[in-house]
């Protein structure tokens, strides 16, 4: 089992959709990343958490460090939201990934 | 503010060969990273230097290896390069070790051939 499991795996919505991608994770960890890689390699990191919920612009996420889970929230996607979303966890200085969801979203 | 540069961004190699990647943090960070991802096993963490001692390692053989120098710039080398060493090389910098916002660089395309 890996360490960190994103689902789904791959998602397609329509404009306007609300969409949740979720992180599991197994490890203790410092901080929690969700990342943004558009096509041709580019990463972003979106959001780091260590505990609560964060927002910006149409995008949120909240962890739950009990039940080692994050979510990651777009309201009102828009097709320029299409790319995959990568969950990471930071533990102390090691990193390790989520496989990604690939998100499309069509106008 | 500059963001995190990689170079060079593309490079075709031959097995048997070395190759040295090179990244330049944003100014003020004193932690880089690396990492690769592959298709096949995603994205996996190298190593992480900061103010030039390495903080930690990922499973990866030794053939891997990296150096940060004073000015936080750093390099990874990959020695006796195989095919299944192509893939996309990225550098990550951040303020400090472990818990900030963490920037990453274009990355740099290796096709070992």
């Amino acid at each position: 089992k890996n360490e960190v499991e994103q689902s789904p795996q791959n998602l397609t919505a329509q404009e306007g959709e609300f969409i949740t991608i979720n992180c599991s994770y197994s490890v203790g960890i410092s901080a929690l990343h969700w990342l943004q890689q558009h096509p041709g390699g580019g990463i972003v990191s979106l959001f780091m958490l260590s505990s609560g919920k964060k927002k910006h612009g149409r995008l949120i996420a909240t962890i739950n460090i009990q039940e080692k889970h994050s979510s990651l929230h777009i309201t009102a996607s828009h097709p320029r939201d299409s790319a995959v979303y990568i969950c990471a966890v930071d533990n102390n200085n090691d990193m390790r990934f989520g496989a990604g969801t690939r998100l499309t979203v069509k106008p | 503010k500059a963001g995190v540069t990689q170079t060079p961004r593309y490079l075709i190699k031959t097995r048997g060969q070395q190759v040295t990647l090179s990244c330049s943090p944003i100014s003020g960070h004193r932690s880089v990273s690396w990492y690769q991802q592959t298709p096949g096993q995603g994205l996996q963490f190298l190593f992480e230097y900061f103010s030039e001692t390495q903080r930690n390692k990922g499973n990866f053989p030794g053939r891997f290896s990296g150096r940060q120098f004073s000015n936080s710039r750093s390099e990874m080398n990959v020695s006796t390069l195989e095919l299944g060493d192509s893939a996309l090389y990225l550098c990550a910098s951040s303020l400090r070790s472990s818990g900030n916002t963490i920037y990453f660089g274009e990355g740099s395309w290796l096709t070992v051939v």
